[in-house]
């Protein structure tokens, strides 16, 4: 079966220093993994999506992800976060491949940014 | 282009009584996805139409919800009679095609209080 764990709950950065979500998966065959990114109030944002193509991931507004087989991961990366990145992170993995099916969420990772 | 949207916004009910929530996919999306997050949980698939077709109910958590999408248009979601258990956030969902793997796009949640 397949499934992510967020091993983050909260994570708390400075604005314009690095940020740093991370993810783990796991899945029985090569695994489409998105995230998602959800502003107080607002619905649910794909920031990005890896579906066997390039391991490094480019999404909206700065973030990119790496997909790394062998250490199971798909961790959310960004150079300089912004206030606006305030939100809670999804990591997210579809129960098919090629990501058609339903998919699985993680348990969130509410990011803070200070000023 | 519109996208999916999702109504009511909020709705407070008692416990007994019935709530339906409304979806409204983009406009031309074959599939529709309902998922739902409770208090302190992660996000969870309840179901998926096809068109007017249910192709995977497995989520339904039991028999007090039921959905439907009469002409494959909106879809409702109804909780007869709603329990204190059901309160959280319902997410609609819509996507092109499942086969291509298209994104699944997500409204922004009908927030659901039961008291």
């Amino acid at each position: 079966a397949q499934s992510v764990t967020q091993l983050d709950s909260h994570v708390s950065v400075s604005e314009g220093t690095p940020v740093l979500l991370r993810c783990n998966y796991s899945s029985s065959y090569s695994p489409s993994l998105f995230w998602y990114v959800q502003h107080p109030n607002k619905g649910l944002q794909l920031l990005l999506k890896y579906t066997s193509a390039a391991t490094l991931v480019k999404g909206i507004n700065g973030f990119e992800a790496e997909f790394k087989k062998s250490e199971t991961s798909f961790h959310l990366t960004k150079p300089s976060a912004h206030m606006s990145d305030a939100a809670e992170y999804f990591c997210v993995v579809s129960d098919r491949p090629l990501g058609t099916g339903k998919l699985i969420f993680g348990q969130g990772t509410t990011l803070q940014v200070k000023p | 282009e519109a996208g999916v949207t999702q109504f009511p916004s909020h709705s407070v009910i008692e416990k007994g009584q019935t709530v339906t929530l409304r979806c409204d996919p983009i406009s031309g999306h074959d599939n529709l996805y309902w998922y739902r997050r409770v208090m302190g949980k992660e996000i969870k698939f309840l179901l998926h139409f096809v068109k007017e077709s249910k192709q995977d109910e497995s989520g339904m958590p039991n028999n007090r919800f039921l959905a439907e999408r009469t002409g494959g248009t909106y879809s409702t979601l109804k909780v007869q009679p709603a329990e204190l258990e059901d309160s959280g956030v319902y997410f609609c969902a819509s996507s092109q095609d499942r086969h291509s793997g298209n994104t699944i796009y997500f409204g922004e949640g009908s927030w659901l209080t039961v008291v």
